[in-house]
Order: C-alpha cells, then structure tokens, then sequence
C-alpha cells in the first residue's frame, strides 16, 4: 500500500511569493492535516480537511490556506511568504476524521525555502 | 505553553539494553497518545498508540505505558538496536463533546535515541 506522498520535497522562493504544496493521502484515507516543523521548533498543526472541508486550523494567519480535491488530495497555500515560513512541511492522512483516535500517517515532508 | 513536554532532549543506550523515552502533558482533556519516530529529512512513522482507558499496549519491543493521574506517558523499547537510532516524538490528541475529533495533534519537541553497537 502506497504511503502519503508529497511534492515537490523541496521549494525555494523569495519573500513575498507565493508557494503551493501538494499530498495526496493513502488510498481509503479521507482525511488531510498540514503540520509545520520550523527549525528548532517541535511539529505545529496548521490544517485538517475531511469530505472536502475544512475542519479546524492551527494558529496560523489566514495567508496558509488550503483545499482539497474531490479525490482527497490536498494543496497547502502560503502567500506573501515571510522569512520565518521557511520550514519543513508535512502532511499526513487517516482513515476517518470523525474520531478522535485516528493515527494520522505522514509522508515525506516538503522543505520550503524563502529566500 | 507548551502542553506535551519531552524534557530529555536525547538518550544515548547500548545495543541490547532498554531504552525508555518519556513524556509529560498538562491538558486533561487529552485522551489518545501517540508515539512517532523520525529519520531525518523522511516524515514521522507511527510506532504505537495508547488510549487513555489503557494503561499499557505493547506491540513486539515497544511498549507505552500511560499514568493519567500523573500525566504521564513512556515508551519502552527492548531490546534496543541500532536502527531504533532516531528522534522519538509523543503526540496526543483531545476528543470533542460526542468523542469526535479536533484533527490536531500535539507534538512534544522530540528526543534524539541513540543506539550504540
């Protein structure tokens, strides 16, 4: 069975750009989180879709948004991106999303750079 | 305020002998424990879970074990081999009214396990 998978695994950008990030979950898996794991900083929840919705957000600004797709893929949107975003992104998957002992399975992360 | 606390930022161990990695918490309203363990450059892979109507789950050389009243959780890893050698992250996550989910995870700041041959 195919894993969570990420792409690109690496993105470099200027401030001010905008980055996209893509994950596509494990087969059967409807729900997506977003996680960012800044240098020296332990893993922080940014976003969970499920059914095409969003479910809850992290304490981020509302320039991280995202969506997903009808085929429960996932795309994260950083905009006018700062200095500090530059992070490792990771997306993970479950099952259902309904409860809350779900285990959320990551992939590979995607490591952004802002120049 | 940081609610999963790893205070031990790294744990060295030889090969063969038991590592145990700890974890505390503050939010009593975290019920379902979760250990990762992570590579570098690779995303987290799930180990074990835990929920907090259990006090211990094994699963082949890793064992948690859970103290509600403490707050606190552990992994055991027997024996340990050099491959264990990686950063350990505990996660834990919070039901809403009806058991269903928040979707966050909150993560400990990781300990880096070492296993000398």
């Amino acid at each position: 069975e195919a894993g969570v998978t990420q792409s690109p695994t690496h993105l470099i950008k200027t401030r001010g750009q905008q980055a996209t990030l893509r994950c596509s979950p494990i087969s059967g898996h409807t729900s997506v989180y977003w996680y960012q794991q800044a240098l020296g900083l332990g893993l922080q929840f940014l976003l969970w879709y499920d059914e095409g919705e969003e479910r809850n957000r992290g304490n981020f600004p509302p320039r991280f948004s995202g969506r997903q797709f009808p085929n429960y893929s996932s795309e994260l949107n950083v905009n006018a991106l700062e200095l500090e975003d530059s992070a490792l992104y990771l997306c993970a998957s479950s099952r259902l999303g309904g409860s809350y002992q779900e285990t959320q399975y990551f992939g590979p992360g995607t490591r952004l750079l802002v120049l | 305020d940081q609610q999963v606390k790893q205070n031990s930022p790294s744990l060295s161990v030889q090969e063969g002998r038991i590592s145990i990695l700890n974890c505390d918490y503050t939010n009593s309203m975290f019920d379902y424990f979760l250990w990762y363990k992570k590579y570098p450059a690779e995303g987290p892979t799930f180990l074990i879970s835990i929920s907090s109507i259990k006090d211990k789950n094994e699963d082949g050389r890793f064992t948690v074990f859970l103290n509600k009243s403490a707050k606190h959780l552990s992994l055991h890893i027997v024996p340990s081999q050099p491959g264990d050698s990686a950063v350990y992250f505990c996660a834990a996550s919070a039901q809403q009214a009806g058991g269903t989910s928040y979707g966050k995870l909150t993560f400990g700041q990781g300990t880096i396990l070492t296993v000398h041959p």
